[in-house]
Formats: structure tokens, sequence, C-alpha cells
């Protein structure tokens, strides 16, 4: 039940296209979903983020969608740049757990130029 | 922009020893992690911290592992005797209120 499971592994898009990668999690507790993005050797870096009380979540070209009945997430990434080429995760946290974040596999997006 | 700091970036030590990994979180935050994430899989988490006291623990934080906040930058994570499956890179993240986890570079640690 604390488990957060993405899709897909990997992801190419054109220049321009948007990526979509989705997330699906069990745990009715998890109030907190944020999406991070990681290029090679580094850290995680906080991304975009969204908690359940909104349906959707812009900032620039980047768009979470909430669905709260469906418990499903996702990340869209619109007008996607070969800069964009990075690891994805989603995660999620629970007040009920100190907040730890419950991380996706991750999706190795590639940005084809 | 402040930012999470980890020392060392790479440690190679051999099976059986000891090691510490050294973190300095933002300055203002109160809230601090350390997680993993073994070479091509997801990131796991360790273990929490927050007012000099470890506040949660995953499975994978056994008796091997502790962790410090010796003074009032610093956080610390002791590994004790090192084995191979300990190979990974080693992220600590801080926060300050409830949800936002900025995380550091992280230290790739190489058990031999």
């Amino acid at each position: 039940q604390q488990q957060v499971k993405q899709s897909p592994q990997s992801l190419i898009v054109q220049k321009g296209g948007i990526s979509i990668i989705n997330c699906a999690y069990e745990n009715t507790a998890f109030d907190y979903f944020p999406w991070y993005q990681q290029f090679p050797g580094k850290g995680p870096a906080l991304l975009i983020a969204i908690r359940p009380d909104v349906s959707e979540k812009k900032e620039g070209r980047f768009t979470i969608s909430f669905n709260k009945s469906a418990k499903q997430f996702s990340l869209h990434i619109m007008d996607s740049q070969p800069g964009d080429s990075a690891t994805y995760f989603c995660a999620a946290s629970s007040p009920y757990s100190n907040y730890q974040l419950i991380w996706g596999a991750g999706t190795k997006l590639i940005i084809k130029p | 922009e402040p930012e999470v700091t980890q020392t060392p970036s790479h440690q190679v030590t051999q099976m059986g020893q000891e090691v510490i990994l050294r973190c300095v979180p933002i300055s203002n935050h109160l809230y601090f992690y350390w997680y993993r994430q073994i070479l091509g899989q997801k990131v796991e988490f360790l273990v929490s911290f927050y007012n000099n006291e470890i506040s949660e623990k995953s499975e994978i934080f056994d008796d091997q592992f502790s962790v410090e906040r010796p003074d009032g930058s610093n956080f610390t994570l002791k590994i004790r005797s090192t084995k191979l499956e300990d190979s990974a890179m080693y992220f600590c993240a801080s926060k300050a209120g409830a949800y936002e986890q900025y995380f550091g570079p992280g230290t790739r640690l190489t058990v031999t």
C-alpha cells in the first residue's frame, strides 16, 4: 500500500512534443505529490508538486494533473526541449509517516531534436 | 539561493570499514532526511530526523546505521561496518515546513 507505481519506464519524444508520465498510488493518506527531475550524477531537484485539494497545477511548461478518485497523477511537459532530457520521479508522502517520500521507479525521458 | 551540500562527493571504502557521510542542510530548515539510490534503481527512504531525534526510519536503516546532528549545521550518516550492498548514492534532504524537500548532490559510496 506504500507503493507508488510509475510508467512508462522510458519515453522518447520529439522536440516540441508533449511528454506525459503517469503515477498511481494506493495509500489514501498521501496528501502531497511532488515530481523530481534528476540529471545523471546529480541529486533529485524538485520540479513541481500538488496537493489533493486541486486537480491541476501548472508552472511554465510543466503541469500536474491529479485524479483523486482514481488515485492517479501525471506530469505533462509541454513543448518538450532537449534540455528536458532527464529521469523524472514521482513521489508521495503522508503526515502519518513524517512526510517521508515514497518514490516511483523513475522515467528516463529523451527529447529528440 | 541556499542549497543542501554534501561531502565527500565520492567515498571508496573496504568492506567492514566505517564511513561517515556529511551534509549541511539549508540553514533555516528543521527536518532532515537521508535517502539512498542504488545504481539504476528508485530512491529509497532511510531515516528522518527532527528536533534532535529520529522521527521515522525504514527497514534498511538497521543497527549498522546511525545519524547525528553534531552541531547547528551538520547532519551526518554513519555506517559502522560497510557491506558490498551498501554501495549506492546517498542523498541528504531538508525541509523547512510540511512539504518541500530539497536534496543535496549526493555522495557516491563504493564498497569494495
